[in-house]
């Protein structure tokens, strides 16, 4: 089975700050992973995704992610928050059958 | 391109009542999910489609929950009767295939009292 583990359910940053948001998954099949964001009373929007591509993967609004095998890690950083970067983040892990698996999520809160 | 609608936005209801939910998902996408989303939690998957079959159901409360996905294209999730435990934003989203990135409704937000 897979699962995911988002630490931290809140993160704050300043503005400018390097924004990094920690995910850590377990699977027992080569796995797709994603990040999607969330703004208040919205969906969820597709932030990246690595399908064992390139292991840095960049996505939008500036963000990135590294996926590292030997840590089963796919961390997600920024290097300048801003403050339209407050949201919630979800990690998500897939396989071969479509089976996915979101994280808890980790609240971003962007400080002047 | 329409993203994935969703009807009502809201919903209200008294316990014991039943409520459903429509989505309609972006044009030509073959997969449709429905989740549950409590505050402060992930989604929750209950129910994924293959076009008009029911793949993954193993979450979904079936002594009240039910879906169905007509000529692969629509869906509605319906619960009859609802609990107060069923206060969530309930979210569809769809998918090109079962590997693809998802795209999302805004979801509907129920209230039982």
């Amino acid at each position: 089975a897979q699962s995911v583990t988002q630490l931290g359910s809140h993160v704050s940053v300043s503005e400018g700050a390097l924004v990094l948001l920690r995910c850590n998954y377990s699977s027992s099949v080569p796995p797709y992973l994603f990040w999607y964001v969330q703004y208040p009373n919205q969906g969820l929007q597709l932030l990246l995704k690595y399908t064992s591509a390139a292991t840095l993967v960049k996505g939008i609004n500036g963000f990135e992610a590294e996926f590292k095998k030997s840590e089963t890690s796919f961390h997600l950083t920024k290097p300048s928050a801003h403050m339209s970067d407050a949201a919630e983040y979800f990690c998500a892990v897939s396989d071969d059958w479509g089976k996915f698996q979101f994280g808890a999520g980790t609240q971003v809160v962007v400080t002047p | 391109e329409a993203g994935v609608v969703q009807s009502p936005r809201y919903k209200i209801i008294e316990k014991k009542q039943p409520v459903a939910f429509w989505c309609n998902p972006i044009s030509g996408h073959n997969t449709l999910y429905w989740y549950l989303q409590n505050l402060g939690q992930g989604p929750e998957l209950l129910i994924r489609y293959e076009n008009e079959e029911a793949v993954d159901d193993s979450q979904l409360p079936k002594d009240r929950f039910s879906a169905e996905r007509l000529k692969g294209v629509d869906s509605t999730l319906k619960i009859q009767p609802a609990e107060l435990g069923d206060s969530a934003v309930y979210l569809c989203a769809s998918s090109l295939d079962r590997v693809d990135e998802q795209f999302f409704g805004p979801g509907t937000r129920l209230t039982v009292l």
